[in-house]
């Protein structure tokens, strides 16, 4: 069974440091890695996947993600904070069922405050 | 394009009553979901669907029924509420063209049920 984990219910740190959020995924065969940010009151945004290749991904607003295969975890990461990326972060997993469709598995979420 | 959009935005229900939510999208996606959302437990998938006419159970489909009359269309229904299902309701639809599209999400609803 998919699964995923995201072991902190929040994180913080100071505008300008880099941040990580943390995310360990378990699946059957090849994973599709998913993040997503919802800010208050407001639906889940897509901010970067990732599905074969390069192990550092790019995303939204500055954003990147990397995956490690051996680790099993895909940590979103932001070499410089701002006060404008607190907001709760949720990591997805799903794979390739072969045409049928793949439904996405969240992690709880984890509430990123940056402090000014 | 309005994307993904749902209504009401808020709904206060009595235990027993009943209601339907309703998500609409304008990107002609084969896909649609409906999840809830929880403190401390993510978003959960209650029902989906593939196509027009098509719905099938997810995660915690139990007390819920949907339809899906028209491709941009997917109703969620409550027919009888209880407290438990009070909850932030949130849509999504996608592209199946691959597998690893990702799902665009609606702005939600937050439903109490007294």
């Amino acid at each position: 069974a998919q699964s995923v984990a995201q072991p902190e219910d929040q994180v913080n740190v100071a505008e300008g440091n880099p941040l990580t959020v943390k995310c360990t995924y378990s699946v059957s065969g090849n994973p599709y890695l998913f993040w997503y940010v919802q800010y208050p009151n407001r639906g889940l945004q897509f901010l970067l996947k990732y599905i074969t290749g390069d192990n550092l991904v790019k995303g939204s607003y500055g954003f990147e993600a990397e995956f490690n295969k051996s680790q099993t975890s895909f940590h979103l990461k932001k070499p410089s904070a701002l006060v404008s990326d607190s907001a709760l972060y949720f990591c997805a997993v799903s794979r390739d069922y072969g045409g049928a469709t793949n439904k996405l598995i969240f992690g709880t979420g984890t509430l990123l405050a940056v402090q000014p | 394009n309005a994307g993904v959009t749902q209504t009401p935005k808020f709904r206060v229900l009595k235990t027993g009553q009943s209601m339907t939510l309703l998500c609409a999208q304008d990107m002609n996606h084969e896909y649609m979901y409906w999840y809830r959302q929880d403190p401390g437990m993510g978003l959960r998938l209650i029902h989906y669907s593939v196509g027009e006419g098509t719905t099938a159970k997810g995660e915690v489909p139990d007390g819920y029924n949907v339809s899906r009359l028209k491709k941009q269309n997917f109703l969620l229904g409550l027919e009888s509420a209880a407290p438990s299902q009070t909850s932030v309701y949130f849509c999504a639809s996608r592209n199946p063209t691959y597998p690893y599209n990702e799902q665009f999400f609606g702005p939600g609803t937050r439903l109490t049920v007294l």
